[in-house]
Protein backbone atom coordinates (compact mmCIF):
# COMPACT_ATOMS: atom_id res chain seq x y z
CA UNK A 1 0.00 0.00 0.00
CA UNK A 2 1.26 3.71 -0.57
CA UNK A 3 2.62 5.81 2.42
CA UNK A 4 3.19 9.35 2.32
CA UNK A 5 5.74 10.63 5.14
CA UNK A 6 6.52 14.48 6.06
CA UNK A 7 8.73 15.76 8.53
CA UNK A 8 9.53 17.43 10.69
CA UNK A 9 6.34 17.59 11.98
CA UNK A 10 6.24 20.70 14.17
CA UNK A 11 9.09 23.11 13.78
CA UNK A 12 9.65 26.95 15.03
CA UNK A 13 12.44 28.86 13.37
CA UNK A 14 13.16 32.60 13.48
CA UNK A 15 12.18 35.44 10.79
CA UNK A 16 15.07 35.34 8.70
CA UNK A 17 16.50 31.58 8.97
CA UNK A 18 16.82 29.05 5.98
CA UNK A 19 13.94 26.22 5.98
CA UNK A 20 13.90 22.70 4.12
CA UNK A 21 10.97 20.18 4.47
CA UNK A 22 10.37 17.12 3.30
CA UNK A 23 8.27 14.64 1.92
CA UNK A 24 8.57 10.90 0.74
CA UNK A 25 5.61 8.83 -1.17
CA UNK A 26 6.36 4.93 -0.48
CA UNK A 27 4.45 2.37 -2.69
CA UNK A 28 4.00 4.05 -6.06
CA UNK A 29 6.07 5.29 -8.96
CA UNK A 30 5.84 8.36 -11.11
CA UNK A 31 3.58 9.96 -8.86
CA UNK A 32 2.58 13.71 -9.14
CA UNK A 33 3.44 15.84 -6.01
CA UNK A 34 2.29 18.63 -4.67
CA UNK A 35 2.88 21.11 -1.83
CA UNK A 36 0.08 23.17 -0.21
CA UNK A 37 0.31 25.79 2.39
CA UNK A 38 -2.58 26.58 5.41
CA UNK A 39 -2.52 29.30 7.06
CA UNK A 40 -4.11 29.96 10.32
CA UNK A 41 -8.07 29.95 9.92
CA UNK A 42 -7.53 29.95 6.20
CA UNK A 43 -8.36 27.13 3.31
CA UNK A 44 -5.61 25.32 2.03
CA UNK A 45 -3.40 27.05 -0.70
CA UNK A 46 -1.38 24.90 -3.73
CA UNK A 47 2.18 26.40 -3.25
CA UNK A 48 3.84 24.02 -5.85
CA UNK A 49 3.65 20.73 -8.13
CA UNK A 50 5.40 18.27 -9.78
CA UNK A 51 4.79 15.54 -12.34
CA UNK A 52 8.54 14.53 -12.75
CA UNK A 53 11.85 14.54 -11.40
CA UNK A 54 13.24 18.17 -11.94
CA UNK A 55 9.83 19.33 -12.93
CA UNK A 56 8.11 21.90 -10.76
CA UNK A 57 5.73 24.71 -11.40
CA UNK A 58 4.83 27.30 -9.28
CA UNK A 59 1.79 28.68 -8.08
CA UNK A 60 2.00 31.74 -6.22
CA UNK A 61 5.22 33.73 -6.04
CA UNK A 62 6.86 33.93 -3.01
CA UNK A 63 10.08 33.34 -0.83
CA UNK A 64 9.56 29.59 -1.38
CA UNK A 65 11.11 26.85 -3.89
CA UNK A 66 10.32 23.47 -4.15
CA UNK A 67 12.49 20.62 -5.84
CA UNK A 68 11.90 17.14 -7.15
CA UNK A 69 15.73 15.27 -6.65
CA UNK A 70 14.30 11.60 -6.69
CA UNK A 71 11.16 10.14 -8.13
CA UNK A 72 9.13 9.83 -4.91
CA UNK A 73 11.15 12.81 -3.04
CA UNK A 74 9.55 16.32 -2.54
CA UNK A 75 11.12 19.20 -1.07
CA UNK A 76 9.89 22.50 -0.47
CA UNK A 77 12.60 25.04 1.33
CA UNK A 78 13.35 28.85 1.57
CA UNK A 79 16.64 30.75 2.33
CA UNK A 80 14.91 33.59 4.45
CA UNK A 81 11.30 32.90 6.45
CA UNK A 82 8.95 35.80 6.62
CA UNK A 83 6.33 35.82 9.69
CA UNK A 84 4.21 35.27 6.91
CA UNK A 85 5.56 31.70 6.23
CA UNK A 86 3.99 30.77 9.08
CA UNK A 87 1.13 27.71 8.71
CA UNK A 88 0.37 23.91 7.99
CA UNK A 89 2.42 22.93 5.12
CA UNK A 90 0.48 19.53 3.23
CA UNK A 91 2.43 17.18 1.16
CA UNK A 92 0.23 15.51 -0.96
CA UNK A 93 0.49 12.60 -4.42
CA UNK A 94 -1.58 11.38 -7.18
CA UNK A 95 -1.14 8.56 -9.69
CA UNK A 96 -1.65 11.21 -12.44
CA UNK A 97 -5.03 9.25 -13.76
CA UNK A 98 -7.64 12.11 -14.44
CA UNK A 99 -10.37 11.30 -11.64
CA UNK A 100 -7.39 10.27 -9.11
CA UNK A 101 -7.91 10.70 -5.71
CA UNK A 102 -5.17 12.82 -3.61
CA UNK A 103 -3.70 11.73 -0.94
CA UNK A 104 -2.28 13.96 1.85
CA UNK A 105 0.50 13.42 4.38
CA UNK A 106 0.45 14.42 8.01
CA UNK A 107 1.77 17.76 7.80
CA UNK A 108 4.55 20.72 9.26
CA UNK A 109 3.10 22.85 11.46
CA UNK A 110 5.63 25.75 10.96
CA UNK A 111 5.59 28.92 13.71
CA UNK A 112 8.22 31.26 12.46
CA UNK A 113 8.79 33.90 15.59
CA UNK B 1 -11.11 25.31 -11.44
CA UNK B 2 -15.03 26.47 -11.46
CA UNK B 3 -16.20 28.18 -8.23
CA UNK B 4 -18.35 25.78 -5.57
CA UNK B 5 -20.48 27.67 -2.80
CA UNK B 6 -20.99 26.17 0.16
CA UNK B 7 -22.48 26.94 3.40
CA UNK B 8 -19.97 28.17 6.03
CA UNK B 9 -21.34 26.08 8.92
CA UNK B 10 -23.60 23.03 9.55
CA UNK B 11 -24.94 21.53 12.77
CA UNK B 12 -26.29 17.87 13.39
CA UNK B 13 -26.97 15.68 16.46
CA UNK B 14 -25.12 12.47 16.21
CA UNK B 15 -26.85 8.95 14.75
CA UNK B 16 -28.69 11.83 12.63
CA UNK B 17 -28.62 12.18 8.64
CA UNK B 18 -26.48 14.99 7.40
CA UNK B 19 -26.99 16.57 4.23
CA UNK B 20 -24.03 18.96 3.45
CA UNK B 21 -25.27 21.22 -0.11
CA UNK B 22 -22.61 22.70 -2.93
CA UNK B 23 -23.83 24.71 -5.71
CA UNK B 24 -21.33 24.74 -8.89
CA UNK B 25 -23.33 26.24 -11.20
CA UNK B 26 -20.49 27.23 -13.58
CA UNK B 27 -19.51 23.48 -13.87
CA UNK B 28 -18.58 22.29 -17.07
CA UNK B 29 -18.86 19.14 -18.97
CA UNK B 30 -15.58 17.27 -18.11
CA UNK B 31 -15.55 18.56 -14.31
CA UNK B 32 -15.46 16.37 -11.68
CA UNK B 33 -16.90 16.76 -8.12
CA UNK B 34 -15.07 15.82 -5.66
CA UNK B 35 -15.67 15.83 -1.69
CA UNK B 36 -12.71 16.00 0.79
CA UNK B 37 -13.02 16.52 4.64
CA UNK B 38 -9.82 18.10 7.08
CA UNK B 39 -10.29 16.96 10.51
CA UNK B 40 -8.38 19.31 13.12
CA UNK B 41 -5.02 19.58 12.94
CA UNK B 42 -4.92 16.70 10.40
CA UNK B 43 -5.03 17.08 6.49
CA UNK B 44 -7.29 16.63 4.00
CA UNK B 45 -8.79 13.19 3.56
CA UNK B 46 -10.95 12.10 0.67
CA UNK B 47 -14.07 11.10 1.24
CA UNK B 48 -16.29 11.04 -3.02
CA UNK B 49 -16.25 11.75 -6.10
CA UNK B 50 -18.45 11.66 -8.89
CA UNK B 51 -19.48 12.84 -12.60
CA UNK B 52 -23.54 12.67 -13.08
CA UNK B 53 -24.66 9.41 -11.80
CA UNK B 54 -25.25 9.67 -7.63
CA UNK B 55 -22.43 7.68 -5.99
CA UNK B 56 -22.02 5.69 -2.66
CA UNK B 57 -18.92 4.13 -0.86
CA UNK B 58 -18.18 3.11 3.05
CA UNK B 59 -18.12 7.07 3.98
CA UNK B 60 -21.08 8.31 2.01
CA UNK B 61 -23.26 8.92 -0.69
CA UNK B 62 -23.27 11.94 -2.71
CA UNK B 63 -25.99 13.35 -5.10
CA UNK B 64 -25.80 14.66 -8.14
CA UNK B 65 -28.75 17.12 -9.22
CA UNK B 66 -29.19 16.43 -12.72
CA UNK B 67 -28.16 19.62 -14.39
CA UNK B 68 -25.00 18.96 -12.57
CA UNK B 69 -25.17 22.91 -11.08
CA UNK B 70 -25.56 20.64 -7.37
CA UNK B 71 -24.73 18.29 -5.19
CA UNK B 72 -24.76 17.15 -1.75
CA UNK B 73 -22.71 15.19 0.49
CA UNK B 74 -24.77 12.52 2.53
CA UNK B 75 -23.61 11.30 5.70
CA UNK B 76 -25.91 8.67 6.69
CA UNK B 77 -25.35 8.30 10.57
CA UNK B 78 -23.12 11.24 11.63
CA UNK B 79 -20.62 10.34 14.52
CA UNK B 80 -18.76 12.80 16.39
CA UNK B 81 -15.80 11.85 14.54
CA UNK B 82 -17.88 13.26 11.55
CA UNK B 83 -16.79 16.58 12.82
CA UNK B 84 -14.56 18.43 10.20
CA UNK B 85 -14.37 20.91 7.48
CA UNK B 86 -15.69 19.27 4.18
CA UNK B 87 -14.59 20.51 1.13
CA UNK B 88 -16.71 20.53 -2.26
CA UNK B 89 -14.27 20.82 -4.89
CA UNK B 90 -14.58 20.88 -8.95
CA UNK B 91 -11.70 19.39 -10.61
CA UNK B 92 -11.08 19.02 -14.40
CA UNK B 93 -8.76 16.42 -14.14
CA UNK B 94 -5.33 18.07 -14.77
CA UNK B 95 -2.32 17.85 -12.73
CA UNK B 96 -2.53 21.34 -11.20
CA UNK B 97 -3.79 20.59 -7.85
CA UNK B 98 -7.35 21.48 -6.52
CA UNK B 99 -8.44 24.68 -5.56
CA UNK B 100 -9.75 24.30 -1.69
CA UNK B 101 -12.70 26.80 -1.17
CA UNK B 102 -13.45 27.68 2.85
CA UNK B 103 -15.26 24.37 2.96
CA UNK B 104 -19.01 23.48 5.45
CA UNK B 105 -17.58 23.33 9.73
CA UNK B 106 -19.66 20.92 10.62
CA UNK B 107 -20.56 20.44 14.37
CA UNK B 108 -21.90 17.52 15.75
CA UNK B 109 -23.99 17.91 18.97
CA UNK B 110 -23.83 14.07 21.26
Amino acid sequence: SQTIHQWPATLVQPVGSPLSLECTVEGTSNPNLYWYRQAAGRGLQLLFYSVGIGQISSEVPQNLSASRPQDRQFILSSKKLLLSDSGFYLCAWTSGSRTDTQYFGPGTRLTVL
Amino acid sequence: DAKTTQPNSMESNEEEPVHLPCNHSTISGTDYIHWYRQLPSQGPEYVIHGLTSNVNNRMASLAIAEDRKSSTLILHRATLRDAAVYYCILSGGGADGLTFGKGTHLIIQP
